[in-house]
C-alpha cells in the first residue's frame, strides 16, 4: 500500500490565489522530503528538499516567495503555490526517503497532485 | 550522481519478457542503480535497486554487468498494465544529495496485445 499520500490529488484555482498540497509519510517518519514538479511530457524536475523543522532548500531557478514549504512534523510537508499563474499548472509530486527494515534506501512518491490554474 | 541513457522508447508483446537497457558509465563504486516507473498521471512508483549483484523481487530482475556501467530491468511477463515509462537512476546514499533522485527523460514501454 501507499506509504506516502499526497492531498489534493487535483485542484482547480483561479489564477491569482494561493493553492496548499500535502505530502504524509503514512508510517514512518521523514525528516527530508522532497518536491517535484512534473509538465506535460516531460520528466520529474526536483523543485526543493523539505527539511522538518528547518527552511527548505530550493533548487536554482525555483523561487522560494512563490512556492512556499513547510515541514512542521515528521509526517507532513506542505507547498503552498502562491499568487498562482496559469504557468503554475503542472503535476506537483513530493518524496520521501523510507526508513527501517525492509524500506531503507527506497524513495516513495506520492500519488501526485495535478494542479489547474484557470 | 552519475548520469544515465536509456532509450527512448520500446515496444513489447503481450506475455512477453521486456528487456529494458540503462548506461552509466561514470557511475561510482558507492552508488546504487534504481529503476522506476511511472503510469500516465500517477506518482514515480519504486521497481528495484542493486549495487552490484543481480537482484530479484516480484515485478521484476535486475541485471548489472560485471563492471558496473550498465544494467537492464527485466519484466519476465509484460502485461498491458506495464505500459509507463521507466527511470534508470544512479544514486549514492549518502551526503547532502541523500533522498534526491535525478530524473532523465526514462523509457517509455509500450506493451502491446
Amino acid at each position: 500500500g501507499a506509504v506516502v499520500s499526497q492531498h489534493p490529488s487535483r485542484v482547480i484555482c483561479k489564477s491569482g490565489t494561493s493553492v496548499k498540497i500535502e505530502c504524509r509519510s503514512l508510517d514512518f517518519q521523514a525528516t527530508t522530503m522532497f518536491w517535484y514538479r512534473q509538465f506535460p511530457k516531460q520528466s520529474l524536475m526536483l523543485m526543493a528538499t523539505s527539511n522538518e523543522g528547518s527552511k527548505a532548500t530550493y533548487e536554482q531557478g525555483v523561487e522560494k516567495d512563490k512556492f512556499l514549504i513547510n515541514h512542521a512534523s515528521l509526517t507532513l510537508s506542505t507547498l503552498t503555490v502562491t499568487s498562482a499563474h496559469p504557468e503554475d499548472s503542472s503535476f506537483y509530486i513530493c518524496s520521501a526517503p523510507g526508513v527501517g527494515t525492509g524500506r531503507g534506501n527506497t524513495i516513495y512518491f506520492g500519488e501526485g497532485s495535478w494542479l489547474t490554474v484557470v | 550522481d552519475a548520469k544515465t541513457t536509456q532509450p527512448p522508447s520500446m515496444d513489447c508483446a503481450e506475455g512477453r519478457a521486456a528487456n529494458l537497457p540503462c548506461n552509466h558509465s561514470t557511475i561510482s563504486g558507492n552508488e546504487y542503480v534504481y529503476w522506476y516507473r511511472q503510469i500516465h498521471s500517477q506518482g514515480p512508483q519504486y521497481i528495484i535497486h542493486g549495487l552490484k549483484n543481480n537482484e530479484t523481487n516480484e515485478m521484476a530482475s535486475l541485471i548489472i554487468t560485471e563492471d558496473r556501467k550498465s544494467s537492464t530491468l527485466i519484466l519476465p511477463h509484460a502485461t498491458l498494465r506495464d505500459t509507463a515509462v521507466y527511470y534508470c537512476i544512479v544514486r549514492g546514499l549518502g551526503g547532502t544529495s541523500y533522498g534526491k533522485l535525478t530524473f532523465g527523460q526514462g523509457t517509455i514501454l509500450t506493451v502491446h496485445p
